[in-house]
């Protein structure tokens, strides 16, 4: 079985600075990847997913991962963050499954941004 | 194009009881997947329904259900509610469920059992 590891329970960065969110998968075949943000009270939106090919995805909002096979990791990163970025991030497993993919999410990081 | 709708947006219900939670998908999306959120246990699959049937479940007790229609509007059901139950459900749709379409979320029916 899939299982997707966040080890960063919160994160804290200043307004302008990079950010870096970790994310560990275990899937014994080829993963499909995803990272989604979620606002207080919203439903999730996706920044970005990985299935095949080039391993550096970019997304939307400036967002950005890169798919280590090595390190079976997909880490999302921004150079420079804005206040707005502040929510609950959550990293994504889809395993394939009748034609379309089980999606396993990780525990999420809580993304403090400090003016 | 509207977003996915969900509704209720708030229920409040008593152990025992049953709900019933609805979904709209965005037009012209064809697969829909429900998802349960908790402080807990995070974010689970429930199941995902194409084309009025069930493609894929995820690991809960048969007192959760659900079923899609032929316009592609989904509910989920659970019966015999548990304090337990006491969720966001969130509900998600893409257009011809393939394994690389992008999933849509609603903003969620939460969920209190007391």
């Amino acid at each position: 079985a899939q299982s997707v590891t966040q080890p960063d329970i919160h994160i804290t960065v200043s307004e302008g600075a990079s950010l870096e969110l970790r994310c560990n998968y275990s899937y014994g075949a080829t993963p499909y990847l995803f990272w989604y943000v979620q606002s207080p009270g919203q439903g999730l939106q996706l920044l970005l997913k990985y299935f095949s090919g080039d391993t550096l995805v970019q997304g939307i909002k400036g967002f950005e991962a890169e798919f280590k096979r090595s390190q079976s990791s997909f880490n999302l990163r921004k150079p420079s963050v804005h206040w707005s970025d502040a929510a609950e991030y959550f990293c994504a497993v889809g395993a394939q499954s009748g034609g379309s993919y089980i999606p396993t999410f990780g525990r999420g990081t809580s993304l403090i941004v400090h003016p | 194009k509207a977003g996915v709708t969900q509704t209720p947006r708030y229920l409040i219900k008593t152990r025992g009881q049953q709900v019933t939670l609805s979904c709209s998908p965005i037009s012209g999306h064809r697969s829909v997947s429900w998802y349960q959120q908790t402080p807990g246990q995070g974010l689970q699959f429930l199941f995902e329904y194409f084309s009025e049937t069930q493609r894929n479940k995820g690991n809960f007790p048969g007192r959760f259900s659900g079923r899609q229609f032929s316009n592609s509007r989904s509910e989920m059901n659970v019966s015999t509610l548990e304090l337990g139950d006491s969720a966001l459900y969130l509900c998600a749709s893409k257009t011809a469920g393939g394994g690389t379409d992008t999933q849509y979320f609603g903003p969620g029916t939460r969920l209190t059992v007391l």
